[in-house]
């Protein structure tokens, strides 16, 4: 089945600078690639989404880009701010299946005044 | 629309007992999704359905837990009987069309098993 690798675990920046998430997974026929974060005691939110059939997708400061060949795709938050701090997730959905996702194991970033 | 709810948004309940968790998805969406979030694991999928009906339960850990969707409008989670190890976030989670679509999750449920 499909499995999603999520790195970094943790990862601590200083307001202003740029954070980047990176996710691999392991299904070619993989074809929608969403970000979602979760903050403190509520449910993972949707940020992003990218469909296989671009390379990359921005919105505002968030940006996700995808290297099908590779099998990799990556969330890039500029000029970050004290309320992006929160946990990431990346998601695929499994082989065979279109009805599900399959997460990562998220990214707690924390966003440093 | 409310978004997906869930209730109760906290449970603490002694080993052993019947635990229900209850959702109530956006009104329209055709999937519904039950997630157990832990530390060491993560984010999980116990089960979802496909118009109220059990699509794939291979994330059920084991006889313990149940799940139903009477109708469109109600889904419960049920774990009996209850051990400490159950003690988790569960999530509820609906969308339109699976998994190629955006999933809305709900506030989630915090069981504590003791």
């Amino acid at each position: 089945g499909e499995n999603v690798e999520q790195h970094p675990s943790t990862l601590s920046v200083q307001e202003g600078d740029s954070a980047v998430i990176k996710c691999t997974y392991s299904d070619s026929a993989s074809n929608y690639f969403p970000w979602y974060k979760q903050e403190l005691g509520k449910g993972p939110q949707l940020i992003i989404d990218i469909r296989s059939n671009v390379g990359e997708k921005k919105d505002q400061r968030i940006a996700v880009t995808l290297n099908k060949t590779a099998k990799h795709f990556s969330l890039h938050i500029t000029e970050t701010q004290p309320e992006d701090s929160a946990v990431y997730f990346c998601a695929a959905p499994p082989r065979g299946s279109q009805g599900n996702l399959i997460f990562g194991k998220g990214t707690k970033l924390s966003v440093k005044p | 629309d409310a978004g997906v709810i869930q209730s109760p948004r906290h449970e603490v309940t002694e080993m052993g007992q019947e635990v229900t968790l209850r959702c109530k998805p956006i009104s329209g969406h055709d999937y519904l999704f039950w997630y157990r979030q832990t530390m060491m694991r993560g984010l999980e999928l116990l089960i979802y359905f496909n118009n109220n009906v059990p699509i794939d339960d291979s994330g059920m850990p084991e006889d313990r837990f149940s799940a139903k969707m009477p109708n469109a409008s109600f889904s419960t989670l049920k774990i009996q009987p209850s051990e400490p190890r159950d003690s988790a976030v569960y999530f509820c989670a609906s969308s339109f069309y699976g998994g190629n679509t955006e999933a809305f999750f709900g506030q989630g449920t915090r069981l504590t098993v003791v």
